[in-house]
């Protein structure tokens, strides 16, 4: 077991370019999760997904963001149009299938820091 | 909506002990957690505690939760070098949805 993967690990665009990272969770974790963490702040919840169902959404997900997770597996998080404010690292994190409450324990990746200039 | 606390920086000599404190605003979260963060780097999950306990000891690591006065803290006994990073502190939101609230992390620093 390779832990959470995410993929780049650097990402340096330009203002108004589109972006798109993504995320392999641990195997056979049924959740997974986006969040987003700037500089010296604790990470913030973007979404979730159980499978392919995307069940919650947070408000700093605006429209120019997207999340999709097709077969249940690995996930993508796009940026459209990107800003400087969306600057950050960008942490996928993942948690067992299980019927307990052991399903909402989260095992983070190494994250994506996003530089747009 | 959920709040969680934390001071921002603790210095201790190499061989004390450590003690980082939380505080939090919603208690319906059946999990709590402590994360480790290095510079540049994902969150390790250190431990966590079920909110029915008050203590959990894990080697060199001591939970203690207080749910009366919603307050969390993690020991680190013979605090070493290598323990300096962030730690966070994290519950679930109301309603015990998947997504966590994190505390803005305590910076610990370990002075040889």
């Amino acid at each position: 077991d390779t832990g959470v993967s995410q993929d780049p690990r650097h990402k340096i665009t330009k203002r108004g370019q589109n972006v798109t990272f993504r995320c392999d969770p641990i195997s056979e974790h049924n959740r997974l999760y986006w969040y987003r963490q700037t500089l010296g702040q604790g990470p913030e919840f973007l979404t979730y997904f159980q499978n392919e169902a995307q069940l919650e959404k947070s408000r700093l997900l605006s429209d120019r963001f997207s999340a999709e997770r097709p077969k249940g597996s690995f996930s993508t998080l796009e940026i459209q149009r990107t800003e400087q404010g969306d600057s950050a690292m960008y942490l996928c994190a993942s948690s067992p299938r299980d019927r307990g409450h052991a399903k909402n324990i989260q095992y983070f990746g190494a994250g994506t820091r996003l530089s747009v200039l | 909506g959920e709040d969680v606390e934390q001071s921002l920086f603790l210095s201790v000599r190499e061989g004390d002990s450590s003690v980082i404190n939380c505080t939090y605003t919603d208690s319906s979260s059946t999990y709590l957690y402590w994360y480790k963060q290095e510079p540049g780097a994902g969150l390790q999950l250190l431990t966590y505690i079920f909110s029915n306990m008050d203590m959990k000891q894990d080697q060199r690591l001591t939970v203690l939760l207080n749910k009366k006065d919603k307050h969390l803290s993690l020991r680190i006994a013979d605090t070493q070098t290598g323990d300096s990073a962030i730690y966070f502190c994290a519950v679930h939101g109301s309603s015990n949805t998947g997504k966590l609230i994190f505390g803005q992390g305590t910076t610990l620093q370990v002075k040889p």
